[in-house]
């Protein structure tokens, strides 16, 4: 598609649920992030992905969190036993490489864990 | 419940005025950076970047500044528009990090 798309848009969970969250890049784009925002705060780093593979998962707060791509395309980044904390917008952005190039970022999904 | 949690610095300013947005970078190995708007409800959305062998690059409307020596950044608009309202973030990237980090935003608000 013409940008990122990231579903839902909106998901409101129970706390100790596990969530998806799903991110389409841009097509050709080999790159893939994901960031995390809280309320009023900048943009957390939680893991990019270079093809499939994942060089960096430093980002990542806990073992709760997980992230997969497949066919250097779509990511999913999973949350298990969701806790209040995680509420959050989640945002994905694409880019040609890991290299100085414009990142594009999607709508984000907002998690809210009641 | 009163929400917590860090309040962004703020800039209001008057239509048609110039806007000038800062931003202190951390680290000195940073070798590109960008800045970003974000309105409500959306995700950043790319301004203008500058890499860090040139000190200043112009764009429509806006101009970004570096200074390495003391590791700032700012970001200036031009004749501020209604629509500019948005928190604006700005971004530095190493190679060998290939990841972005983000300050903490300003949020721009411009007055009728």
């Amino acid at each position: 598609g013409a940008g990122v798309s990231q579903s839902p848009s909106n998901k409101v969970t129970e706390k100790g649920k596990d969530v998806e969250l799903r991110c389409d890049p841009i097509s050709g784009h080999t790159a893939l992030y994901w960031y995390r925002q809280s309320l009023g705060q900048g943009l957390e780093f939680l893991i990019y992905f270079q093809g499939n593979s994942a060089p960096d998962k430093s980002g990542l707060p806990s073992d709760r969190f997980s992230a997969e791509r497949t066919g250097g395309s779509v990511s999913t980044l999973t949350i298990q036993r969701t806790q209040q904390e995680d509420s959050a917008v989640y945002l994905c952005a694409s880019s040609l490489g890991t290299a100085q190039y414009g990142w594009t970022f999607g709508s984000g999904t907002r998690l809210t864990v009641v | 419940g009163e929400s917590v949690g860090l309040h962004l610095p703020t800039l209001s300013v008057q239509e048609g005025d110039n806007s000038i947005i800062n931003c202190a970078y951390s680290n000195s190995a940073s070798d590109y950076f960008i800045w970003y708007k974000q309105e409500s409800g959306k995700g950043p959305q790319f301004i203008i970047d500058i890499r860090s062998n040139m000190d200043k690059r112009q764009g429509q409307r806006v101009t970004v500044l570096l200074n390495k020596t003391v590791k700032h950044l700012s970001l200036q608009i031009a004749a501020t528009q209604p629509g500019d309202s948005a928190v604006y973030f700005c971004a530095e990237n190493m190679i060998s990090a290939r990841q972005l980090t983000f300050g903490s935003g300003t949020q721009l608000t411009v007055l009728p």
